[in-house]
């Protein structure tokens, strides 16, 4: 089965710039999905489809997905975007939804 | 409005069983694929299983066998029927739509409920 790899945490002082990266084999081949998850929340997807944002998420949040990495950026960070993000595909080869481990964004 | 809202969560013995619901309102269940993730105490998302809007079902390795997803048209409600339970079932679960528009699907969750856990535990 298809496995995705995220780094367990990232930090970065507000008004600089995230990169969460997602790792898997040919990744770029697939469509990568980002979900923000705060604390005691339901995630929320942020990126879809590598770097489409839905209706709602600033503009700020951004994503793209090149050979085997897929990476969410987050400019100009605020406190506000302190959670835990996830990568998802979908394994056409198993028809499984497959997450990431996730990665914890701390902002200093 | 449209949501969705678990429930039947709870504590249960190891080797027990317990059926978790997902009421869903604003959309009609049977159009959609829908999906149980869950999420252990401080731990990753996991999906779990997924029925398509045709009816067919799919699950994990780690809970099939184990655990039955099905839905009921009329209450426009998803069902997880989990049994053999084990401690590392202990989880929030999650209800979840995957996106769609008409026939058009996309393979990501658009719509998640607020979960409800479920404790295995002696």
């Amino acid at each position: 089965s298809y496995v995705v790899t995220q780094t367990p945490s990232v930090s970065v002082a507000p008004g600089k710039t995230a990169r969460i990266t997602c790792g898997g084999n040919n990744i770029g081949s697939k469509s990568v999905h980002w979900y923000q998850q705060k604390a005691g929340q339901a995630p929320v997807v942020v990126i879809y489809y590598d770097s489409d944002r839905p209706s709602g998420i600033p503009e700020r949040f951004s994503g793209s997905n090149s050979g085997n990495t897929a990476t969410l950026t987050i400019s100009r960070v605020e406190a506000g975007d302190e959670a835990d993000y996830y990568c998802q595909v979908w394994d056409s080869s198993t028809a499984h939804w497959v997450f990431g481990g996730g990665t914890k964004l701390t902002v200093l | 409005e449209v949501q969705l809202v678990e429930s039947g969560g709870g504590l249960i013995q190891p080797g027990g069983s317990l059926r978790l619901s997902c009421a869903a309102s604003g959309f009609t269940v049977n159009s959609n694929y829908m999906s149980w993730v869950r999420q252990a105490p401080g731990k990753g998302l996991e999906w779990v299983s997924v029925i398509y809007s045709g009816g067919s079902t799919y699950y994990a390795d780690s809970v099939k066998g184990r655990f039955t997803i099905s839905r009921d048209n009329s209450k426009n409600t998803l069902y997880l029927q989990m049994n053999s339970l084990r401690a590392e079932d202990t989880a929030v679960y999650y209800c979840a739509r995957d996106r769609a528009d008409g026939t058009q699907h996309y393979w990501y969750f658009d719509l998640w409920g607020r979960g409800t856990l479920v404790t295995v535990s002696s």
